[in-house]
């Protein structure tokens, strides 16, 4: 059973950081790159990051460029995220995603205040 | 605003039709594949199309996808109570180098 689970969601005060995780099981994970989407309460999707599943190239959307870095550990099935200089609008639920997005993670809140 | 374009609510009866459309441009759905996303309240998103028209396993063959130069489309048939939910267009855009979402429509099944 294909398997995504985030962790590393809290809260924190503007300026600060934080490190979120997405942990794989189930399916050949250093077979597909993965995205990071978030989505602000009561709100639509937003895409994050992408990054290819050797590493090679990494996508960042405007908002987040130069403060997000997206990176993976494929010996240990493990997708992150480095956020820093966190603003009250990145408050969200933040998801990993396969890059057909055929799986999904439940979700980390993460609440910049 | 979104780059794609989704009409904010549709719906319908138990048993019709319903379309649910989003519209782009040559950067995006023009040049790229098409994915349509459920959620439920509550829940992660849920891929009920890709690749513009393809169904993952398990879900009913009552949803279809289709794509016409800058826009796209999902139908579902047979409407069902379980049917209501948000759903999401999404396409990557090659000139922002990243991937973009529609704003969501809400579909109420009435």
């Amino acid at each position: 059973q294909e398997q995504l689970v985030e962790s590393g969601g809290g809260v924190v005060q503007p300026g600060g950081s934080l490190k979120l995780s997405c942990a794989a099981s189930g399916f050949f994970f250093r077979g597909y790159g993965m995205h990071w989407v978030r989505q602000p309460p009561g709100k639509g999707l937003e895409w994050v990051a992408f990054l290819r599943f050797d590493g090679s190239n990494r996508n960042y959307a405007d908002s987040v460029k130069g403060r997000f870095t997206i990176s993976r550990d494929n010996s240990k099935n493990t997708l992150s995220l480095q956020m820093n200089s966190l603003k009250t609008e990145d408050t969200a639920i933040y998801y990993c995603a396969n890059d057909e997005f055929l799986y999904w993670g439940h979700g980390t809140l993460v609440a910049v205040s | 605003h979104s780059v794609l374009t989704q009409s904010p609510s549709a719906s319908g009866t138990p048993g019709q039709r319903v379309t649910i459309s989003c519209s782009g441009s040559s950067s995006n759905i023009g040049s790229n594949i098409v994915y349509w996303y459920q959620q439920l309240p509550g829940t992660a998103p849920k891929v009920v199309i890709y690749r513009n028209n393809q169904r993952p396993s398990g879900v009913p063959d009552r949803f279809s996808g289709s794509k016409s130069d800058t826009s796209a489309s999902l139908a579902i048939s047979g409407l069902r109570p379980e049917d209501e939910a948000d759903y999401y267009c999404g396409s990557w855009d090659d000139s922002l180098s990243g991937w973009v979402f529609g704003g969501g429509t809400k579909l109420t099944v009435l």
